[in-house]
């Protein structure tokens, strides 16, 4: 069974760096099955994917176009877990994260993340 | 504004089977696979309908669900009061290069 589990503040200042991290247990960040995903939510925006990380025959990422200019997801083989920034970030970014696997079959609890000075 | 449309509301009484729409267009729904999502209240969504019909384990045969053309629909026949929730469908999106997520439906059992 696939757990996932994601740590990381729970508030950021405006124009600084939002930082999470996930660790996954019973499943490898490296499988070339996988995929593995950080998603948010908030009452303005809804359910709203990111990005993505996976491996097939080398690292790959996609993001979503709506930040795709300031946010890095990042696989870290040694501790099997993936970790995402978000850049600059604005009020608009307060929201609960989660991160997911493969077609969101399983979900972190999530963190609240509040952007205020 | 969710680029997958559903309706924001719909409501049934237990017994009742009720359906959710998702509507999208060729580059989501229409060439890709759909799943559905049940969220409860202060809960991460929860895996209801993978590959437009499969159902995970331990998901009841109440949950169905299906797709045709660019939109998608979740069934749910013998409403149950713990049925009460948010669903959301999901598809990626090989034009963006993108998952996308519906807006959301509300679902109350009166």
């Amino acid at each position: 069974q696939v757990q996932l589990q994601q740590s990381g503040p729970r508030l950021v200042k405006p124009s600084q760096t939002l930082s999470l991290t996930c660790v996954i247990s019973g499943d490898s960040v490296s499988s070339k099955s996988g995929a593995w995903s950080w998603i948010r939510q908030s009452p303005s925006r809804g359910l709203e994917w990111l990005g993505r990380t996976f491996y097939r025959s080398r690292w790959s990422t996609d993001y979503a176009v709506s930040v795709r200019s300031r946010i890095v997801i990042n696989p870290d083989t040694s501790k099997n877990q993936f970790s995402l920034q978000l850049n600059s970030v604005t009020p608009e970014d307060t929201a609960v994260y989660y991160c997911a696997d493969q077609d969101f079959h399983h979900w972190s609890q999530g963190t609240p993340v509040t952007v205020s000075s | 504004q969710s680029v997958l449309t559903q309706p924001p509301s719909t409501s049934g009484t237990p017994g009742q089977r009720v359906t959710i729409s998702c509507s999208g267009s060729s580059s989501n729904i229409g060439n890709n696979a759909v799943n559905w999502y049940q969220q409860l209240p202060g809960t991460a969504p929860k895996l209801l309908i993978h590959n437009n019909n499969q159902r995970p384990s331990g998901v009841p045969d109440r949950f169905s669900g299906s797709r045709s053309g660019t939109s998608a629909s979740l069934a749910i026949s013998g409403l149950q009061s713990e049925d009460e929730a948010d669903y959301y469908c999901a598809a990626w999106d090989g034009s963006l290069s993108n998952w996308l997520f519906g807006g959301g439906t509300k679902l109350t059992v009166l």
